[in-house]
């Protein structure tokens, strides 16, 4: 079965504190690994897409990076407004449906 | 938003009843989707729709229906509302079944 595991569930940094979170996935062959973005009370905010290994992708504070097994979220030195649940996912069997891991709930305090 | 635009946004309803939440989006994309978010759970698939009067089961679709009648409106109906169907639930669309991009979400509570 595709799975997407996310670590860890909460992260706490201090403004200017960088860190990485975790996606590992066992899809078989992958066909896209996607990072969202979501705020309490909103829907997921797409971030990127990665799609083969060794590919990275940038906006602001994030990096997303991808290897066979697994992507990493880096922050660097963030700000209290990343505080954000940050969503990964694959697609699943259909391949046209994305699975998505549990989140990880970052908190940035000043 | 990407054009989606969910209603209603809040209902609260009673046990038994059907209910049933729409999804409309102005981009014209083939493929959308119904998910389900949980606490402790993470989103989780309730029915997508590869085009009009295609549709498909997700990972959680018991107790749930759709329909797709026209590219921009996608129905998600709970035939017998329970109290384990009380949750938020989101749409999402997407051009060619890759990225995908949400609605506000609707939170729905069955009393």
């Amino acid at each position: 079965e595709d799975q997407v595991t996310q670590s860890p569930e909460a992260l706490r940094l201090q403004e200017g504190e960088s860190s990485s979170l975790n996606c590992s996935y066992t899809v078989s062959g992958l066909r896209g690994l996607f990072w969202y973005r979501q705020d309490p009370g909103k829907g997921p905010e797409f971030l990127f897409t990665l799609y083969s290994a060794g590919e990275e992708k940038e906006k602001e504070r994030l990096k997303a990076t991808l290897t066979k097994k697994e992507s990493f979220l880096h922050i660097t030195a963030p700000k209290p407004e990343d505080s954000a649940t940050y969503l990964c996912a694959a697609p699943g069997d259909s391949g046209y449906a994305l699975n998505f891991g549990k989140g990880t709930s970052l908190l940035v305090t000043p | 938003d990407a054009g989606i635009t969910q209603s209603p946004r809040h209902k609260v309803t009673e046990t038994g009843t059907p209910v049933t939440l729409r999804c409309h989006q102005t981009e014209n994309h083939r493929y959308m989707y119904w998910y389900r978010q949980d606490p402790g759970h993470g989103l989780r698939l309730i029915h997508y729709s590869y085009g009009v009067k295609d549709t498909d089961k997700g990972e959680v679709s018991d107790g749930y229906s759709v329909s797709r009648s026209k590219t921009e409106d996608f129905l998600l109906t709970l035939e017998s509302a329970t109290s384990s169907q009380t949750s938020v639930y989101f749409c999402a669309i997407s051009a060619q079944g890759t990225e995908a991009f949400f609605g506000q979400g609707t939170r729905l509570t069955v009393v």
